[in-house]
């Protein structure tokens, strides 16, 4: 149980682009969803926190208008990047968690986006 | 700044032997937890604890807490090559809903 679908898994496009990418929780309700990025060889660093029907909370240092989250319903929330830029360039990987706040996390695959 | 710290950053050992890593974090929580990430890969939750846990178990795994130092380790008795991974730990802090996640450390099992 518990799984977290992350689409797409590798996206290369050129800069300028503006990217979609899905996070769907399968088999329960995510209630919260995080969207994370990764640098090489480092940990994860949180960009923001969805919760259902309601506006993202953004990290400190992170721009709204770059990334835009949408978390209309229980089972999904989307990341766009938008005007990709190549020091966007990164792992983005989301995770989902359902009715309790002090539960795990439940991770997707991760997106590779390749901005050339 | 990342809330929690972890040692080593890189850990190898030979297969069979124990691997414990150490984590350190800074203001109070609620619980720590551990998650493995293979390369490429998104995390997957191995281990919660509960601040008011000391300690707990699961097949090779074992957690312990300290809320006094703030310190947390995670042995994995008799490794496996599959083990290799990274390994982060998480704490869920009191007040907030979402995880902190600590550098990390690289462990790699020699076969």
């Amino acid at each position: 149980g518990a799984v977290v679908s992350q689409h797409p898994s590798w996206v290369i496009c050129k800069s300028g682009t503006s990217v979609k990418i899905e996070c769907r929780s399968l088999d329960f309700q995510a209630t919260t969803m995080f969207w994370y990025r990764q640098f090489p060889k480092q940990s994860l660093m949180l960009m923001a926190t969805s919760n259902e029907g309601s506006k993202a909370t953004y990290e400190q240092g992170v721009e709204k208008d770059k990334f835009l989250i949408n978390h209309a319903s229980l089972t999904l929330s989307t990341l766009t990047v938008t005007s990709a830029h190549p020091e966007d360039s990164s792992f983005y990987i989301c995770s989902a968690r359902g009715g309790t706040h002090e539960g795990p996390q439940h991770f997707g695959d991760g997106t590779r986006l390749s901005i050339l | 700044s990342q809330q929690g710290e972890e040692d080593p950053q890189a850990l190898s050992i030979q297969e069979g032997e124990n691997a414990t890593m150490n984590c350190s974090y800074k203001t109070s929580i609620n619980n720590l937890q551990w998650y493995r990430q293979n390369s490429g890969r998104g995390l997957v939750h191995l281990i919660l604890i509960r601040s008011n846990e000391r300690e707990k178990h699961s097949g090779r795994l074992r957690v312990t807490l300290d809320t006094s130092k703030k310190s947390s380790s995670l042995l994995i008795t008799a490794s496996r090559a599959a083990d290799t991974a990274s390994y982060f730990c998480a704490t869920d802090l009191q007040g907030a809903q979402k995880l902190v996640f600590g550098q990390g450390t690289r462990l790699t099992i020699n076969p």
